[in-house]
């Protein structure tokens, strides 16, 4: 089946280690995103990247770090850089609008929750 | 800035019946899209339906329909029929056309309870 993963489902980090969220996808999308959700908030843009070897920050990228050297994979390092870590992290990808897909609606994995101890 | 507005944090249907949720949003585009993602228990968001604001004609999914209001800049979502896997977070999101980015921008959600 086609789609996205995110692994693991749930994540626990210790006050200063870093820690990396793995994001897999078999859509052949070439663009792929990162956003953190919080408890009565939307969504927020931490990373995005619309080919590989090229990601730009989004609105939150401080404390985090991604590298994007497949098209099939984009991680997400939360950094001990990153003060309040403690999130519901989603992963996303979408065909890259320059090929010329009019809507390229972003399809969402599964999520990875990670708490801080 | 573009910005979401859900002003209904939480909602309640009964079963077999009509709910709509609301959606405002601001901009200065003319053109942009629009969308309704759904995220159940499982917390997966998982699209609903989604609007060109170039397309007069509003977009409809079998039982879920919206009523798009480019000059109010209104956004909302109908939902008949209300099931009980209809429960969810019921998020409304923009994004610019066109850009250096596809950055969605979303609302605080609806919250929507169907009760059998």
């Amino acid at each position: 089946d086609g789609g996205i993963t995110q692994s693991p489902k749930y994540l626990f980090r210790k006050e200063g280690q870093n820690v990396t969220l793995s994001c897999e996808q078999n859509l052949n999308h070439d663009a792929m995103y990162w956003y953190r959700q919080d408890p009565g908030q939307g969504l927020r843009l931490i990373y995005y990247s619309q080919i590989v070897n090229d990601f730009q920050k989004g609105d939150i990228a401080e404390g985090y770090s991604v590298s994007r050297e497949k098209k099939e994979s984009f991680p997400l390092t939360v950094t001990s850089a990153q003060k309040n870590p403690t999130a519901f992290y989603l992963c996303a990808s979408s065909i890259d609008r320059r090929t010329g897909a009019s809507t390229d609606t972003q399809y969402f994995g599964p999520g990875t929750r990670l708490t801080v101890l | 800035a573009q910005t979401v507005t859900q002003s209904q944090p939480e909602m309640s249907v009964q079963e077999a019946e009509t709910v709509t949720l609301s959606c405002t949003y601001d901009t200065s585009e003319s053109d942009y899209y629009l969308f309704w993602y759904k995220q159940p228990p499982s917390r997966q968001m998982i699209l609903v339906i989604r609007q060109e604001a170039y397309k007069q004609q509003n977009a409809t999914e079998n039982r879920f329909s919206v009523n798009f209001q480019k000059a109010a800049k209104s956004f909302s979502l109908k939902i008949s029929d209300s099931q009980l896997g209809d429960a969810a977070m019921y998020f409304c999101a923009y994004r610019r056309a066109g850009g250096a980015t596809n950055k969605l921008i979303f609302g605080t959600g609806t919250l929507l309870a169907v009760q059998p």
